[in-house]
């Protein structure tokens, strides 16, 4: 079963303006961590920003925040500001318990930033 | 930042050969390695978890015979394509964290092969 859910293959953004990709995952675990990675077209992975499941704020790492909804099991990550640089593949992340070090991937949002 | 390497970024091999690919920590002591498989325009799917010292847990419907994997130490892990063949050919790409960075891991520039 598919473990992390990312509803959006593909988005759109104007330049300067903020955008939100969704994730919904889960889990029946009490204790997971959550990550969004960026994965511009060179290949290589880029950590954006984590969310452990017992943190009550929600995470910021300067531009991107993590709208975290535990009950709705969702973490969708929201790029304010959005630049030129910011087009890139997208995926959200899910590591299961504390002792499981397995983190595994959604199938991604490729986004794309109009100037 | 951590710093994890990959060698070689890219390589073309014939069908039937076998390929390593090297994985290294150079900043830190990864005590977990992990190697994804990453077909074009789909996500990363884990294949294999490593801790130093011991034998590689494989993902379901990941060969272990085919898809070699060895930690042999704190910073290295290796990743042999056993006879290569052409549906081998992928984006493969390891990561690394170490104990306490529950938060992160840290991901190699990925390696590209291709299999003729």
């Amino acid at each position: 079963a598919q473990k992390i859910t990312q509803t959006q293959p593909g988005m759109f953004v104007q330049e300067k303006e903020a955008v939100t990709l969704d994730c919904t995952y889960d889990t029946s675990d009490q204790s997971y961590g959550l990550f969004w990675y960026k994965q511009p077209s060179s290949g290589e992975m880029i950590f954006l920003i984590y969310q452990g499941s017992y943190d009550e704020q929600n995470a910021t790492e300067g531009r991107y925040s993590l709208n975290f909804q535990k009950a709705r099991k969702s973490a969708n990550l929201v790029i304010s500001a959005s630049q030129l640089g910011d087009s890139a593949m997208y995926f959200c992340a899910m590591r299961e318990g504390l002792v499981n070090d397995k983190v595994i991937f959604g199938p991604g949002t490729s986004l794309s930033v109009i100037p | 930042g951590a710093v994890v390497s990959q060698h070689p970024s890219r390589v073309i091999c014939k069908s039937g050969t076998s390929v390593k690919i090297e994985c290294r920590s150079l900043d830190f002591q990864a005590t977990t390695m992990f190697w994804y498989r990453q077909f074009p325009k789909q996500s990363l799917m884990l294949m294999a978890t490593s801790n130093e010292g011991s034998k590689a847990t494989y993902e379901q419907g990941v060969e272990k015979d085919k898809f070699l994997i060895n930690h042999a130490s704190l910073t290295l892990s290796t990743l042999t394509v056993t006879s290569a063949h052409p549906e081998d050919s992928s984006f493969y790409i390891c990561s690394a964290r170490f104990g306490g960075s529950y938060n992160e891991q840290f991901f190699g520039p990925g390696t590209r092969l291709t299999v003729l």
